[in-house]
């Protein structure tokens, strides 16, 4: 069975642009959660979703926004790339949010 | 105050030692504790799980909560070079889990 699966693995972007990061949810599995890992630190909780609908968010600004399909893959989306923005993007399934989570393997995104 | 302090690190250890990595928590809310470990530039993999003071072990490991103290802990026994990694604590209050920063372990041949 396939684990968390996260495309693309890299990206590059400059400041100002916007990207669109993707996840698909283990087999199963409602619940999505988003997290931003900057260097040296531990992952920081930007979103869950749970059955389409935002269960929580993060303190995170708005230009960082998700969505959750009827399939339970997952957009993150954030507008205005600012350079602080650059970190592995996480994406986490759980069966219902409040339980063990398991992650991707991440997208590392750097912005110049 | 973090809600969730772990030291950093790094923590290296000979081959075979047993290995101790800790966390304190803050908030008394927070119902699951969970450490997960972390090899460069992969996402973080679960390794052990629990909801109840006391101890829960699994192979080599062996997981401790203190909810009294609020202070959770890891133990690695006989450890192996393939250990070296990023150990992190992780504690779940409803929808949002919270990380502490990663302890970096290097386990020496």
């Amino acid at each position: 069975d396939a684990g968390v699966t996260q495309s693309p693995t890299h990206l590059i972007k400059t400041r100002g642009q916007h990207v669109t990061l993707r996840c698909s949810p283990i087999s199963g599995h409602k619940s999505v959660s988003w997290y931003q890992q900057v260097l040296g630190q531990g992952p920081q909780f930007i979103f869950q979703y749970y059955e389409k609908e935002e269960r929580g968010r993060g303190n995170f600004p708005d230009r960082f926004s998700a969505r959750q399909f009827p399939n339970y893959s997952s957009e993150l989306n954030v507008n205005a790339l600012l350079l602080g923005d650059s970190a592995l993007y996480l994406c986490a399934s759980s069966s219902d949010g409040q339980e063990t989570q398991y992650f991707g393997p991440g997208t590392r995104l750097l912005v110049l | 105050q973090k809600e969730v302090e772990q030291d950093p690190g790094p923590l290296s250890v000979p081959e075979g030692a047993i290995v101790s990595l800790n966390c304190t928590y803050s908030n008394s809310a927070f119902q699951y504790f969970m450490w997960y470990r972390q090899y460069s530039r992969k996402g973080p993999e679960l390794l052990m799980y629990t909801y109840s003071s006391g101890n829960k072990e699994d192979g080599r490991f062996t997981a401790q909560v203190d909810k009294s103290s609020k202070y959770i802990s890891l133990f690695i026994r006989d450890s192996q070079p393939s250990d070296s990694a990023t150990y992190l604590c992780a504690m779940n209050r409803g929808f949002k889990t919270i990380f502490g920063a990663g302890t970096r372990l290097f386990v020496k041949a």
